[in-house]
């Protein structure tokens, strides 16, 4: 089955340093990855996603991806993080088999703080 | 604007009481879910239906029910057989299902048994 793992719970960063927001995958074939992320008491919001094209993959508010095959990873990045990106993001991989073909299947998620 | 919107944005039960979350689209959106989400636990895929009056259970469905009556609308049936229904609830389209296919999020709902 696929699945995805985000580690961390909880990442701080103070305001204008990098974000690295953490994801792994599991698949067996070449997965379609997404991002999102979620404000208190909202929906979520797309990011970005990965289709099998550019391995880095540029999404909305200087956020970007990149995904590595060896390592089995799609990490968020961003160069300098503002007050305004605390939020908790979500990475999330489309289900491949049976079914439930298509479905998107969820991280536990990952809450960032931003320090002034 | 065209959306997903979910409502009530706020909704408490009595324990015992069946409650209906309703959920509606107008980006003619084939595909529709509705996921739980608890603090620390993600997003769990309660059902989803591809068509109209067709459905199907995800992950979680034991205590919930829907319908897809319309293109446009998915409610969710919130049963007094959900043993912990405390959570908040989002509303999702796609304009397919297939690998690949985003998925678009209403506000959510926030169910509070009391």
């Amino acid at each position: 089955a696929q699945s995805v793992t985000q580690l961390g719970s909880h990442v701080s960063v103070s305001e204008g340093a990098l974000v690295l927001l953490r994801c792994n995958y599991s698949s067996s074939v070449p997965p379609y990855l997404f991002w999102y992320v979620q404000y208190p008491n909202q929906g979520l919001q797309l990011l970005l996603k990965y289709t099998s094209a550019a391995t880095l993959v540029k999404g909305i508010n200087g956020f970007e991806a990149e995904f590595k095959k060896s390592e089995t990873s799609f990490h968020l990045t961003k160069p300098s993080a503002h007050m305004s990106d605390a939020a908790e993001y979500f990475c999330a991989v489309s289900d491949l088999y049976g079914g439930s073909q298509g479905n998107l299947i969820f991280g536990k998620g990952t809450k960032l703080s931003v320090k002034p | 604007d065209g959306g997903i919107t979910q409502s009530p944005k706020y909704l408490f039960r009595k324990e015992g009481q069946n409650v209906t979350l309703s959920c509606e689209q107008n980006l003619n959106h084939d595909a529709m879910y509705w996921y739980r989400q608890d603090p620390g636990q993600g997003l769990r895929l309660i059902y989803y239906s591809q068509i109209v009056n067709d459905f199907q259970k995800g992950d979680i469905a034991e205590g919930y029910s829907v319908s897809r009556e319309k293109k446009e609308s998915f409610p969710l049936t919130v049963t007094s057989a959900q043993k912990n229904p405390t959570a908040f609830y989002l509303c999702a389209s796609s304009s397919r299902r297939g690998m690949g296919t985003e998925a678009f999020f209403g506000q959510g709902t926030r169910l509070t048994v009391v």
